[in-house]
């Protein structure tokens, strides 16, 4: 497709489950990153990938949390464990470069209950 | 650390009065900063970018470094621009390009 793609685009799972949300960014974006996004806030930053690392995992609130991006395309978050206040939407945007901006996903809303 | 202020949840103007959407920044280095905007049950979307001086759909942004400020205008409001609108910096690190976005503006266009 022409735009990043993320699924599923709804989640909802219950408490103490193991989630994985997957992201297909732009074809030939390098940058890739993962934002949590809450009722009323911004888009708080997760983790940035420069092609198959992270180059910037500041964000991720702990450690049930964690991304991988095997093959410098498609990205994987998975949580583990989940609580109920992981519940928010999880966007992905790809890259080409910083000075370009992000494209973005239309995100993937995660509910614990 | 890079931070990004936007100090205004709600911003409500009529329609054909001015807006400028306030958007302050905190990086050492030399930041590029993004507009992007929310229209209703659509996706995030970039707007403009500081390093392309554009105008896209009647809005500007200029990048003042001794502000630390990158705030967004439109002389004269349209209803369609009624959306939620955020200011991003991205700040080069040792690791790359770290994009980090404000909380965001309201901005409400009334007939």
């Amino acid at each position: 497709g022409a735009g990043v793609s993320q699924t599923p685009s709804n989640k909802v799972t219950e408490k103490g489950k193991y989630v994985e949300l997957r992201c297909d960014p732009i074809s030939g974006h390098t940058a890739l990153y993962w934002y949590r996004q809450s009722l009323g806030q911004g888009p708080e930053f997760l983790i940035y990938f420069q092609g198959t690392g992270a180059a910037d995992d500041s964000g991720l609130p702990n450690d049930r949390f964690f991304a991988v991006r095997p093959e410098g395309s498609v990205s994987t978050l998975k949580i583990q464990r989940t609580e109920r206040g992981d519940s928010a939407v999880y966007l992905c945007a790809s890259s080409l470069g910083g000075g370009l901006g992000a494209f973005f996903g239309q995100g993937t809303r995660l509910t614990v209950v | 650390a890079q931070r990004v202020t936007q100090p205004e949840k709600l911003l409500s103007v009529f329609k054909g009065a001015p807006v400028e959407l306030k958007c302050n920044y905190s990086y050492s280095g030399s930041p590029e900063l993004f507009w992007y905007v929310q229209y209703s049950r659509q996706r995030l979307q970039l707007l403009l970018r500081h390093i392309s001086r554009e105008s896209i759909k009647g809005f500007t942004a200029d990048l003042n470094k001794g502000e630390t400020s990158f705030h967004l205008k439109k002389p004269f409001a349209q209803e369609e621009d009624s959306a939620m609108y955020y200011c991003a910096l991205s700040g080069r690190t040792q690791n790359g390009n770290k994009l980090v976005f404000g909380a965001g503006t309201i901005l409400r266009v009334k007939s």
